[in-house]
């Protein structure tokens, strides 16, 4: 069983709809984590991180944490087409280990 | 801010061939990192540097990869000899440093490696 588990889509979306993107997890141990986008042939740039539970909000994401069910969230608010990527999620206990998902495709239709 | 640069940027090259990977990171950061992620795959990490000393390279093929940071600025990763399983995109990353705390890693482009 692989520590991080991230469905790998594609999700297909149109237009101004709401993205819904998850994570889960085995380590315990992760206390930070992250979630990057990663468009074709660049390498990956960091959307928002998050430490231990909760919600984060920046403009049209809110990432959420759910430590004890061991399962984080992305949600991208009115879509738009240059929101097509492939979405990582990350996570990293002591030190600066990180820890990816395989990734989630996602392409917002216009 | 100039981003971490890599090069070359693609490589084509049969199995059993030796390659190698430079990557430079963003000015003043003192841990890079190389990982390798595969199509449809997350990056996995395969070695960690804190200036010119490695931290981590437990996930690092050994037999066939190496991998210096010789003046804590630059780095190269090399694979000698290639199989066919090393398709990949090599990914270089740098922060500031490590600690227990968050410590964001900027990513290059990548090198996409393709064994024939």
């Amino acid at each position: 069983q692989k520590e991080v588990e991230q469905d790998p889509g594609p999700l297909s979306v149109p237009e101004g709809a709401i993205v819904s993107l998850n994570c889960t997890y085995s380590n315990s141990a992760f206390q930070y984590f992250m979630w990057y986008r990663q468009y074709s042939r660049k390498g990956p740039e960091l959307l928002m991180y998050t430490y231990s539970s909760g919600n984060k909000e920046d403009g049209r994401f809110t990432a959420q944490v759910d430590k004890s069910s061991k399962y984080i969230s992305l949600f991208i608010r009115d879509s738009q087409p240059s929101d097509s990527a492939t979405y990582l999620c990350a996570m990293k206990a002591a030190g600066n280990k990180l820890t990816f998902g395989g990734g989630t495709r996602v392409l917002v239709k216009p | 801010e100039a981003g971490v640069a890599q090069s070359p940027r693609y490589k084509i090259i049969e199995k059993r061939q030796s390659v190698a990977f430079w990557c430079n990171p963003i000015s003043g950061h003192a841990t890079l990192y190389w990982y390798q992620q595969i199509l449809g795959q997350g990056p996995k990490l395969l070695i960690q540097f804190q200036n010119n000393g490695v931290v981590d390279d437990s996930q690092l093929p050994k037999d066939r990869f190496s991998a210096e940071r010789l003046k804590g600025v630059d780095s190269t990763l090399k694979i000698q000899p290639a199989k066919l399983e090393d398709s990949a995109v090599y990914l270089c990353a740098s922060s500031l440093h490590v600690d227990t705390t968050y410590n964001e890693q900027f990513f290059g482009p990548g090198t996409r490696l393709t064994v024939l």
